[in-house]
């Protein structure tokens, strides 16, 4: 079994400081990671996803996530947020195995942006 | 090209009315999935097909929720009976290779 712990339930940040949202999984096997966006009354996009290789992954609009294995983290930095970022941002896990568990999401975190 | 999509957008129905949801994969797309968001809960994952096999169905809460998956394509779940706690949105998503989801923009279910 797998889960995901997203500590912060919201993180209030001004607009084009730097952010850092957490992410820590617990599982058995090895995972892939992911991280969505979910803008108001929008429906779930993939921002950024980890299968293999580099442990440093970039979205093209400028966040970036990195896995540590012996920390079980993948922790969702941008070093300048914009308004337009404001969302709910989920981390989610999957089985490399095979996709009939779906993925298991973490409950959010809720990015908000001051002016 | 067309994403997932889902319909209604919005549905009211009255506790012990049946409803059906409804999503239609990306073209090409082999596996489809469905999610409940809900504020207590969070994203619960809730069942997945794989092409034209038979899915797994451990995932759907109870046995008033139901799915198939006509043609490999467009899949409908179906909740009998519905109750409060099934107010909720309802996502789909579909998958050419299993870890790259992408996701409808859901279907908004009040029981009153």
């Amino acid at each position: 079994a797998q889960s995901v712990t997203q500590l912060d339930s919201q993180v209030p940040v001004f607009e084009e400081a730097p952010v850092e949202l957490r992410c820590n999984y617990s599982s058995s096997v090895s995972v892939y990671l992911f991280w969505y966006v979910q803008y108001p009354n929008q429906g779930l996009q993939l921002l950024l996803k980890y299968l293999s290789g580099s442990t440093l992954v970039e979205s093209i609009n400028g966040f970036e996530a990195e896995f540590n294995k012996s920390q079980t983290s993948f922790h969702l930095r941008k070093p300048s947020v914009h308004i337009s970022d404001t969302a709910e941002y989920f981390c989610a896990v999957s089985d490399p195995r095979g996709g009939a568990d779906g993925l298991t999401f973490g409950k959010g975190t809720h990015l908000i942006i001051q002016p | 090209g067309a994403g997932v999509s889902q319909s209604p957008s919005n549905k009211v129905t009255e506790k012990g009315k049946d409803v059906e949801l409804r999503c239609d994969p990306i073209s090409g797309h082999t596996a489809l999935y469905w999610y409940r968001q809900s504020l207590g809960q969070g994203l619960e994952f809730l069942i997945y097909f794989q092409g034209n096999s038979a899915p797994d169905k451990s995932g759907l809460p109870s046995d008033r929720f139901s799915a198939e998956r006509t043609g490999g394509s467009v899949s409908t779940l179906t909740i009998q009976r519905t109750q409060q706690e099934d107010s909720a949105v309802y996502l789909c998503a579909s998958s050419l290779r299993f870890h790259e989801q992408y996701f409808g923009p859901g279907t908004r279910l009040t029981v009153t």
